[in-house]
């Protein structure tokens, strides 16, 4: 049982390039998630679904793009990087949600 | 203003004290309360979860929620230095949305 699975770990990116973050679950969670994590900030909620072909906004959402074709994965686009999103960026799934998230082991992503 | 304040800390507590680690929300309509726990360069891992006022234990740690108050406190009992890593408050309305605290960074010295 994998748990919550995200590629790639660690990613450098120059200004204006397009990448996916991916993030796969195998316990059939309706509920997935996308945060970053800055220093001092806490996790900020970017986008979330609550199930395949339902996304919506979170917090700061500016910049990113996803999709949810399939119940089990759940990629995260940005669309032309930028140096402010340089982050750490955790992808979660629950079956419920009001009873806590299981999150991936995160992808470090640095623009340049 | 944060919808919900923690202290970041760090916070250094020799072996074997009691922890305790705390958070203020702004917003009543949050009714459901977790802790996290986050080791270095790992991602986070449910401690706890309630949604009623009142004291939930597990093992050597407490969540306690005063909902009059908007205030949530996480205490561990007989500390570690495996329980060394930052721990993070979240709160949410209903399933899709947790709102995070900044996050506390826990050392406990042997």
């Amino acid at each position: 049982n994998a748990g919550v699975t995200q590629t790639p770990k660690f990613q450098v990116l120059k200004t204006g390039q397009s990448m996916t973050l991916q993030c796969a679950q195998d316990m059939n969670h309706e509920y997935m998630s996308w945060y970053r994590q800055d220093p001092g900030m806490g996790l900020r909620l970017i986008h979330y679904s609550v199930g395949a072909g339902i996304t919506d906004q979170g917090e700061v959402p500016n910049g990113y793009n996803v999709s949810r074709s399939t119940t089990e994965d759940f990629p995260l686009r940005l669309l032309s990087a930028a140096p402010s999103q340089t982050s750490v960026y955790f992808c979660a799934s629950s079956n419920t949600g009001i009873y806590g998230y299981t999150f991936g082991s995160g992808t470090r992503l640095t623009v340049v | 203003q944060k919808e919900v304040e923690q202290d970041p800390g760090p916070l250094s507590v020799p072996e074997g004290a009691i922890v305790s680690l705390n958070c203020t929300y702004s917003n009543s309509a949050f009714q459901y309360f977790m802790w996290y726990r986050q080791y270095s360069r790992k991602g986070p891992e449910l401690l706890m979860y309630t949604y009623s006022s009142g004291n939930k234990e597990d093992g050597r740690f407490t969540a306690q929620v005063d909902k009059s108050s908007k205030y949530i406190s996480l205490f561990i009992r007989d500390s570690q230095p495996s329980d060394s890593a930052t721990y993070l408050c979240a709160v949410t309305q209903g399933a899709q949305k947790l709102v995070f605290g900044q996050g506390t960074r826990l050392t406990i010295n042997p």
